[in-house]
């Protein structure tokens, strides 16, 4: 599976869209991009996943690019719940469970 | 409710002792996974189970085993030869496309 490089950390206002980043540059062809987050000392949640297209759902948005080298995750109105660990992860679809999750980014929204 | 279990929440052993993790998932997946977590880091992949009577080992499978003689459970077992056992232990389970996490048995080892 490939890997992915995020931020360690962002900050975002209460309210405004979080844009978070993630660089996979190894991607191959069969492999999609998940998106989950994990709010402290909880299991991680699933947010939403794409393979090149860009996708929404009730929880965010997921932009792609062209090259499929990187993603933005989109909370478009982020509140203080929003605050938590979000985890990149690239791996091929039925492989599902045997991914790697690095470290992620730590998004904090603020009043 | 659909979902995973996993008991205890907290969990504390002595040094030398076997201490075992249960995870039950009513969710009909046939995956099924644990992950190791150490603050301040992401998960790290002990064993998955992709059918009933077989499982692989993961990133970091020393020290651990695990069994999986039913569809629903997938017990981890934290042996003696874990060097480092006290960390925060997550069972997953999926779909094709889909992972679902349990709440989590934070282990600790004095």
């Amino acid at each position: 599976d490939a890997k992915t490089t995020q931020p360690p950390s962002m900050d975002c206002a209460e309210g405004r869209a979080a844009n978070l980043p993630c660089n996979h540059s190894t991607i191959s062809g069969n492999e999609y991009v998940y998106w989950y987050r994990q709010i402290h000392s909880q299991g991680p949640q699933y947010i939403i996943h794409g393979l090149k297209n860009n996708e929404t759902n009730e929880m965010a948005s997921l932009i792609i690019t062209e090259d499929r080298k990187s993603s933005t995750l989109i909370l478009p109105h982020a509140t203080l719940r929003d605050t938590a660990v979000y985890y990149c992860i690239v791996r091929v679809w039925t492989n599902a469970g045997k991914s790697t999750f690095g470290d992620g980014t730590t998004l904090t929204v603020k009043p | 409710d659909g979902g995973i279990t996993q008991s205890p929440k907290y969990l504390f052993r002595k040094e030398g002792q076997n201490v075992t993790l249960s995870c039950e998932q009513n969710l009909n997946h046939d995956a099924m996974y644990w992950y190791r977590q150490d603050p301040g880091q992401g998960l790290r992949l002990i064993y998955y189970s992709q059918i009933v009577n077989d499982f692989q080992k993961g990133d970091i499978a020393e020290g651990y085993s695990v069994s999986r003689e039913k569809k629903e459970s997938f017990p981890l077992t934290v042996t003696s030869a874990q060097k480092n056992p006290t960390a925060f232990y997550l069972c997953a389970s999926s779909s094709a496309y889909e992972q679902y996490f349990g709440p989590g048995t934070r282990l600790t080892v004095t």
